[in-house]
């Protein structure tokens, strides 16, 4: 069936580098991603999202890129710090009530 | 920031036995959702609600799964025999708005366990 799913499950980043984490959905007719965070104990939380109508989003640090013709999402954050340390969920928005699929996870381990 | 309260924050039962979850919404906000992490796995969909009933269900929500918003505040997760694979994080989601491009926020989440 559709899915959305992740290409590295751990990524393993120098404090003060830019991390880099893709994903990948076969939904064409997906409009809108979001990207989500969730640290140890923690529910996911909203990092940032992107329509289908959009190739670059940009937020206070991170910044969202989509292409569509490959069916590609990335996550990049900049000079990235231990608190980013955690696992980095996208999900795929399939319908009008919500629903959310997410992909397996990438979990960022930020070392100093 | 408003946040989304999940109670209990861990709960151990019987297999078998009834479990109720609890969650709290942001204030305002119309849409529910459940959703289930089984360790080390990616979060699940249960489960979506709005205006009192069930808007879409995945295959996970069988007869077993139940919610409902008893009195306009609370939104609660039922499972009513609990088996050994329904151990999971349980996270609770709303949002303000319809349509598909409305942020959901997570509660901290339920951790169950069934032994």
């Amino acid at each position: 069936g559709e899915s959305v799913g992740l290409h590295l499950p751990t990524l393993s980043v120098q404090e003060g580098d830019n991390s880099i984490i893709n994903c990948a959905y076969s939904n064409s007719a997906s409009d809108y991603f979001i990207w989500y965070k969730q640290e140890s104990g923690k529910g996911p939380q909203f990092i940032i999202d992107i329509r289908s109508n959009m190739d670059k989003r940009q937020g206070q640090r991170v910044t969202v890129l989509l292409n569509k013709t490959v069916k590609h999402l990335s996550l990049q954050i900049a000079a990235t710090q231990p608190g980013d340390s955690a696992v980095y969920f996208c999900a795929e928005n399939e319908d009008s009530w919500g629903k959310l699929q997410f992909g397996a996870g990438t979990q960022v381990v930020v070392t100093p | 920031e408003p946040e989304v309260t999940q109670t209990p924050s861990h709960q151990v039962t019987q297999m078998g036995q009834e479990v109720i979850l609890r969650c709290v919404p942001i204030s305002n906000h119309l849409y529910f959702y459940w959703y289930r992490q089984i360790l080390g796995q990616k979060v699940e969909f249960l489960v979506s609600f709005y205006n009192n009933e069930i808007s879409e269900k995945s295959e996970i929500f069988d007869d077993q799964f139940s919610v409902e918003r008893p009195d306009g505040s609370n939104f609660t997760l039922k499972i009513r025999s609990t088996k050994l694979e329904d151990s999971a994080m349980y996270f609770c989601a709303t949002k303000s708005g319809g349509g598909a491009k409305n942020i959901q926020y997570f509660g901290a989440g339920t951790r169950l366990s069934v032994l």
